[in-house]
């Protein structure tokens, strides 16, 4: 166990529709970063909170938005579904802005009917 | 921009027998690289990281690891393997971008463990 949490673990939904995930880091991590991982595209970073801020942005469209709350909870939220965004998303977290060592969460599946 | 080259996708391996996934980067000053594995149903975890000092690491369930900068490779190794060890492996490099940092990863290589 990581210590990361994300829910849902799997979420159904239709195109157009919007879906909210949410993670929580191991305790005392600042860091939160979301990675989309599919078939086609493999692992990709999506963007990064330090502290509640937004330290880097990585290939997230401009449909996706995320945030990092004064507990450190994050939620990354997906509107405007297409099929192209069904995925496993993943969460981490690190003690620092760095990404030295990353904790995943074992993941939300999307999946966009 | 930095990027990584995983180029095996699937590799099977005997039970006891050795093994080495290949990873190759690209980066122009000194990289910053890992392995991460992910088992099925699961988030990835860190096996072993290099970022300066003895090319040969050791990682975590008996997992090594060696950079070689004349090739530009990462590979990683195992002596014996258990079946267990069957996940999907990630090498991974920290990419420089305006100060800034984020973890670009290989598409991954599939290791599959026969009996």
């Amino acid at each position: 166990d990581s210590g990361v949490t994300q829910t849902p673990k799997h979420l159904i939904t239709a195109t157009g529709q919007r879906v909210t995930l949410r993670c929580s880091p191991r305790s005392g991590d600042l860091s939160v970063y979301w990675y989309q991982q599919s078939l086609d595209q493999g692992l990709q970073f999506l963007i990064q909170y330090y502290n509640g801020e937004e330290r880097a942005k990585g290939n997230i469209l401009e449909r996706f938005s995320a945030q990092q709350f004064p507990d450190l909870h994050s939620e990354l939220n997906l509107s405007s579904l297409e099929l192209g965004d069904s995925a496993l998303y993943f969460c981490a977290s690190s003690p620092g802005h760095w990404g030295e060592k990353l904790f995943f969460g074992s993941g939300t599946q999307l999946s966009v009917l | 921009a930095q990027s990584v080259t995983q180029p095996d996708i699937h590799i099977t391996v005997s039970e006891g027998a050795s093994l080495e996934l290949r990873c190759n980067y690209s980066y122009g000053a000194t990289p910053y690289l890992f392995w991460y594995v992910q088992s099925p149903g699961q988030g990835l975890q860190l096996l072993l990281k290099y970022f300066s000092g003895d090319t040969l690491v050791q990682g975590i369930k008996g997992f090594e690891a060696e950079f070689k900068r004349s090739q530009s490779s990462f590979n990683l190794r195992k002596p014996s393997v258990h079946w267990s060890d069957a996940a999907e492996y990630f090498c991974a490099v920290v990419e420089m971008n305006t100060g800034f940092q984020k973890l670009v990863f290989g598409t991954g290589t599939r290791l599959l463990v026969s009996p």
